[in-house]
């Protein structure tokens, strides 16, 4: 089956310390998203990549790195610089750039104290 | 800036009854509108709009764009238990690179009572 695996669900992690978070696809799809889901705000937007080796900053992007080194997967960095990381993180793809249609993945809980 | 926001941002109805969700937007290089259904974690796709006035339908569940009062609204009928999730609003904005780039609304908590 298709789709996209985030690992791990659950992550606690000190403060001060970076933590990746991993996002793999086996739908093919050439763009590669992030998103942040707090309580009452909504998904928002920290990067995207359209293809390999290549991304691009999105709302939210301070204290946070990608990678794009193969198609299929699209890893981010919650470094010590982000302010507030504890949060809910959607790791989501579509079929090209110009899809808005987009698949996401079961998210991960990072929880930092 | 881009904002999206969606009103109730909770509702609580009993089984049987019918809801309507409103989604407001004040955007630039608007391309599209989308309703995505997240019941516990990964968020699934509804519905696509892009032109005004044309109605959606999948099953129970519809929804309609009017570009003139920038906003969407998601009806669903016959409401079940398994109805009950965050509905989220999601506005398709073109960006300089060609990519779609998608502004989300807060999103309302359905919950249907037996």
């Amino acid at each position: 089956d298709g789709g996209i695996t985030q690992s791990p669900k659950y992550l606690f992690r000190k403060e001060g310390q970076n933590v990746t978070l991993s996002c793999e696809q086996n739908l093919n799809h050439d763009a590669m998203y992030w998103y942040r889901q707090d309580p009452g705000q909504g998904l928002r937007l920290i990067y995207y990549s359209q293809i390999v080796n290549d991304f691009q900053k999105g709302d939210i992007a301070e204290g946070y790195s990608v990678s794009r080194e193969k198609k299929e997967s699209f890893p981010l960095t919650v470094t010590s610089a982000q302010k507030n990381p504890t949060a809910f993180y959607l790791c989501a793809s579509s079929m090209t750039q110009g899809d808005p249609t987009l698949h996401f993945g079961n998210g991960t809980r990072l929880t930092v104290t | 800036e881009d904002k999206v926001v969606q009103s109730p941002l909770s509702l609580v109805v009993h089984e049987g009854d019918t809801v309507t969700l409103n989604c407001s937007y004040e955007v630039t290089n608007f391309r599209s509108l989308l309703w995505y259904k997240q019941e516990k974690k990964a968020p699934t796709f509804l519905f696509m709009l892009t032109s005004s006035g044309i109605e959606k339908k999948s099953g129970r569940l519809s929804s309609i764009l009017d570009k003139k009062e920038l906003s969407s609204i998601l009806n669903i009928t016959a409401t079940q238990t398994g109805d009950s999730a965050i509905y989220l609003c999601a506005v398709g904005l073109f960006t300089i690179q060609g990519a779609q780039k998608l502004v989300f609304g807060q999103g309302t908590r359905l919950t249907i009572n037996p």
